[in-house]
């Protein structure tokens, strides 16, 4: 499985965009890279994902390096609501949760 | 638009009871996963089940069981609870092909043993 690694914690200026990177170095070609965010206690939340291909939905975008080997996800506008652990998953079946990053968005 | 539907969404018991966890996935989403958070941790991934079957396991204590019914819901049994069992539960549910790396989770089960 191809492993993961990420900041442990980020703070972001409310209104600011949030960029959020993860190292996914041993990636095979056939997998996806997925985001998902947890908010304190609540189920996680998908959020994108992609294969090698920039994504984008109206959650967030999700810029994925041309060799795949790192990836970022950008909160265009970070909220308070955004306070958040986001999770960078490379193996989504089943969904292998790692450390995280904590953001923290300050007002 | 609909959600996974988890209940009880609390449950207290005592150290050697049972408990039974509920899940009702998504409208047309065929295959359930269970998840185990214990304080201050990542989710783990427990067991899922696609159509009916079991389709991967993970760390799920030979304690506890779980299937799938003909309407999609998924149980999740827990017996000979222990106080490290104390956790929050989640359920998450996908739709199989290209997207069933999505998966939605419930608002999950706070189980605490006493």
């Amino acid at each position: 499985d191809a492993k993961t690694t990420q900041p442990p914690s980020m703070d972001c200026a409310e209104g600011r965009a949030a960029n959020l990177p993860c190292n996914h170095s041993t990636i095979s070609g056939n997998e996806y890279v997925y985001w998902y965010r947890q908010i304190h206690s609540q189920g996680p939340q998908y959020i994108i994902h992609g294969l090698k291909n920039n994504e984008t939905n109206e959650m967030a975008s999700l810029i994925i390096t041309e060799d795949r080997k790192s990836s970022t996800l950008i909160l265009p506008h970070a909220t308070l609501r955004d306070t958040a652990v986001y999770y960078c998953i490379v193996r989504y079946t089943p969904l292998v949760f790692g450390k995280g990053t904590r953001l923290s968005v300050i007002a | 638009a609909a959600g996974v539907i988890q209940s009880p969404r609390h449950l207290i018991k005592e150290k050697r009871e049972t408990a039974t966890l509920k899940c009702y996935p998504i409208p047309r989403h065929d295959t359930v996963y269970w998840y185990q958070q214990g304080p201050g941790q990542d989710p783990q991934f427990l067991i899922s089940f696609y159509e009916k079957m079991q389709s991967d396991k993970g760390s799920i204590p030979d304690r506890f069981s779980a299937q799938q019914f003909s309407d999609y819901h998924s149980e999740l049994n827990m017996s000979s609870l222990e106080l490290g069992d104390s956790a929050l539960y989640f359920c998450a549910s996908s739709s199989t092909g290209w997207g069933g790396g999505e998966q939605y989770f419930g608002p999950g089960t706070r189980l605490t043993v006493t």
